[in-house]
Order: structure tokens, then C-alpha cells, then sequence
């Protein structure tokens, strides 16, 4: 079954403590991205990947990191945690080509809270 | 920087009635996509209508697009209690194929 998939699908945690949360696809899909979705403020992209080791700052990059070392996986990494990033995270995947435009599939989401 | 707004915020309509999302964005676009999501579950595509394109439809959804007004409306007809959930329009403006969403529908449909 063609899927995204990421874990931790719940999280707390405490501010500082590192944590990564990894999204994965089985799709062959050359773009990820993640997001974030917060009440009142929709999605809002955090980072994206057209391609192993080319990753690319969406809008609200500060805080994160993130890694394509292989095609089907990316993990969102945060160094320090803070209270202002307790979001419910999505990571999402597609098939990429200059200037076409393709469908994005969604994992099922990661509820962060950060204490 | 959010490029689609979606009206109204909210619509409550009753099962069998027909439901009208609209999509308003500022800049040129490549494509409009429509998403779907359930109450804190993943988005789901629904239909992607391309700049050349004005009309599309998917089985109980039409999309239309209007280019010169910016706009895109989402038409679902004979709603049911499953179609319950929210709705984003997604612009792809630029070449690296990043949607930018807007801020969504809630529809209610009560049986």
C-alpha cells in the first residue's frame, strides 16, 4: 500500500530535550516536505527536499532541521524544543518535475507538545 | 506567506444539499490543488485543476477556476454526513513544487 508514514505519532516532551521525528515513503517520490498546522494559522512549510541531499527553508525554518540522505526517508530534527513549537506536524511526498505539478500524499500527522 | 484564502471559515448545511467553497489567491499559479482533511487526520487530495484549465469535475466535486478574478470555488453536490470534515485549496506558484494552503473550510453536514 502506497504510504507515508511518521513516528512518533504522539509526543511530550520538555524544552531543550533533542528530538527527531521521522516520516518515511514507499512511493519512490522525489519531493518531501514537512509542515506544521497550528489552530487559526493553517499549514505553514517548514522545510522541503526535490531530491536526495537537496533540501530547501519554507516559511518558519527557525528552530528545525531536517536531512535526505536516502529517497524515501526524512526526518525532522528539533536541537532544542521550545513551547512555541508544540504544533501537530505533517510530513508529505510527491513525484517531482520542473514545472509540473503532481498531488502531495500526507502521513497521518505527529502531535508535539513541547513543556 | 499564505497565498489561498478560503470563504467562508465555516458552512453548515444539511445532508442532500450542496455545498460551495470558494478560494481566493494573489499571485499567478502553475496549478490549484483541493485537499481534504478529517478532524486532525493527514490531508487528502481531492482534484488539481491546472492554469489552463476552467472547469474540472470528480464525482460529486466540481472545480472551477478563474484565473483573471484569482479565484477557485470547490462545488460538492447531494453532501453526505462522511463528507464532514475541512477543506483547503493548495497554490503551486513556482517551479520547485511547493503548495502554499490556505487557512481551510470547516464544513458540518448534519444528517
Amino acid at each position: 500500500e502506497a504510504q507515508v508514514t511518521q513516528n512518533p505519532r504522539y509526543l511530550i516532551t520538555v524544552t531543550g530535550k533533542k528530538l527527531t521525528v521521522t516520516c518515511s515513503q514507499n512511493m519512490n517520490h522525489e519531493y518531501m516536505s514537512w509542515y506544521r498546522q497550528d489552530p487559526g494559522l493553517g499549514l505553514r512549510q517548514i522545510y522541503y527536499s526535490m531530491n536526495v541531499e537537496v533540501t530547501d527553508k519554507g516559511d518558519v525554518p527557525e528552530g528545525y532541521k531536517v536531512s535526505r540522505k536516502e529517497k524515501r526517508n526524512f526526518p525532522l530534527i528539533l536541537e532544542s524544543p521550545s513551547p512555541n513549537q508544540t504544533s501537530l506536524y505533517f510530513c508529505a511526498s510527491s513525484l517531482w518535475r520542473p514545472n509540473s505539478a503532481y498531488e502531495q500524499y500526507f502521513g497521518p500527522g505527529t502531535r508535539l507538545t513541547v513543556t | 506567506s499564505q497565498q489561498g484564502e478560503e470563504d467562508p471559515q465555516a458552512l453548515s448545511i444539511q445532508e442532500g444539499e450542496n455545498a460551495t467553497m470558494n478560494c481566493s489567491y494573489k499571485t499567478s499559479i502553475n496549478n490549484l490543488q483541493w485537499y481534504r482533511q478529517n478532524s486532525g487526520r493527514g490531508l487528502v487530495h481531492l482534484i488539481l485543476i491546472r492554469s489552463n484549465e476552467r472547469e474540472k469535475h470528480s464525482g460529486r466535486l466540481r472545480v472551477t477556476l478563474d484565473t483573471s478574478k484569482k479565484s477557485s470555488s470547490l462545488l460538492i453536490t447531494a453532501s453526505r454526513a462522511a463528507d464532514t470534515a475541512s477543506y483547503f485549496c493548495a497554490t503551486d506558484a513556482g517551479s520547485q513544487g511547493n503548495l502554499i494552503f490556505g487557512k481551510g473550510t470547516k464544513l458540518s453536514v448534519k444528517p
